[in-house]
C-alpha cells in the first residue's frame, strides 16, 4: 500500500536558518503530495502541495518539489522565523478510484526555532 | 465561516464508558472523515464518508462507529472506551468535485481524548 517517510525529529533550529525536512513516499500510479502544518493547539492546515512530477508547492517561503525519479518531496525555507514552530507532515493522496480525500500521512516532524 | 468545528476540545473517560466526538461543517463539503494522531505515527485514517447515508471504513475503524445523516454532521461513536484509543482525534471535510479543489482537507482544531 501507500506510504510516506518523513525525517527523524525533533528538529531545533535558530532564527534565519536554513531548513529541509525530508520526506519520500512508496505508492502506485501518480498520487498529489502535500505538506501540513499544525500549529500548537491547532489542527492541521495545508501549508503547499503539487499534483505532478516536477511541480514545485510554495507558500509562506516555504517551497517543496515533487520529484518522481527519487520519490521524494522535500520542505525547504531560506530563512526560518520563530513563528515556523510546529509540527509539519508529508502527505499524499492517489488518484482515482473512491479515495476522494483519502490522505496518508507520514509520521510528522516537529520543529523549533529559537530566537 | 467556521469551517470544521470539533467539540468537545478535551474529554476524560473511564474504560468501558460511551461517548460521541463532534464534527460540524458549513462548507457544503461531501467528503467528511476522521483521523486520529498518535505519537509517531502520523494521522491514521478511521472512518469516512462521501455524502449523507454513506460511510466507510478507513485503516482503524475497531471500536469506533459512524453515521453520516446530514450533509454538515459526521459524529464519531465509541461504544466502550479501551486506553488504547487515547488520542488526539482530528475530523476533516473536503469537496468531491472540482478538479484539484478536492485533493484540499480542512481539519478541525482535535479532540484529545484521555482513556483511563
Amino acid at each position: 500500500g501507500d506510504s510516506v517517510t518523513q525525517m527523524e525529529g525533533p528538529v531545533t533550529l535558530s532564527e534565519e536558518a536554513f531548513l529541509t525536512i525530508n520526506c519520500t513516499y512508496t505508492a502506485t500510479g501518480y498520487p498529489s503530495l502535500f505538506w501540513y502544518v499544525q500549529y500548537p493547539g491547532e489542527g492541521l492546515q495545508l501549508l503547499l502541495k503539487a499534483t505532478k512530477a516536477d511541480d514545485k508547492g510554495s507558500n509562506k517561503g516555504f517551497e517543496a518539489t515533487y520529484r518522481k525519479e527519487t520519490t521524494s518531496f522535500h520542505l525547504e525555507k531560506g530563512s526560518v522565523q520563530v513563528s515556523d514552530s510546529a509540527v509539519y507532515f508529508c502527505a499524499l493522496k492517489n488518484a482515482g478510484g473512491t479515495s476522494y480525500g483519502k490522505l496518508t500521512f507520514g509520521q510528522g516532524t516537529i520543529l523549533t526555532v529559537h530566537p | 465561516n467556521a469551517g470544521v468545528t470539533q467539540t468537545p476540545k478535551f474529554q476524560v473517560l473511564k474504560t468501558g464508558q460511551s461517548m460521541t466526538l463532534q464534527c460540524a461543517q458549513d462548507m457544503n463539503h461531501e467528503y467528511m472523515s476522521w483521523y486520529r494522531q498518535d505519537p509517531g505515527m502520523g494521522l491514521r485514517l478511521i472512518h469516512y464518508s462521501v455524502g449523507a447515508g454513506i460511510t466507510d471504513q478507513g485503516e482503524v475503524p475497531n471500536g469506533y462507529n459512524v453515521s453520516r445523516s446530514t450533509t454538515e454532521d459526521f459524529p464519531l461513536r465509541l461504544l466502550s472506551a479501551a486506553p488504547s484509543q487515547t488520542s488526539v482525534y482530528f475530523c476533516a471535510s473536503s469537496l468531491t468535485s472540482g478538479g484539484l479543489a478536492k485533493n484540499i482537507q480542512y481539519f478541525g482544531a482535535g479532540t484529545r481524548l484521555s482513556v483511563l
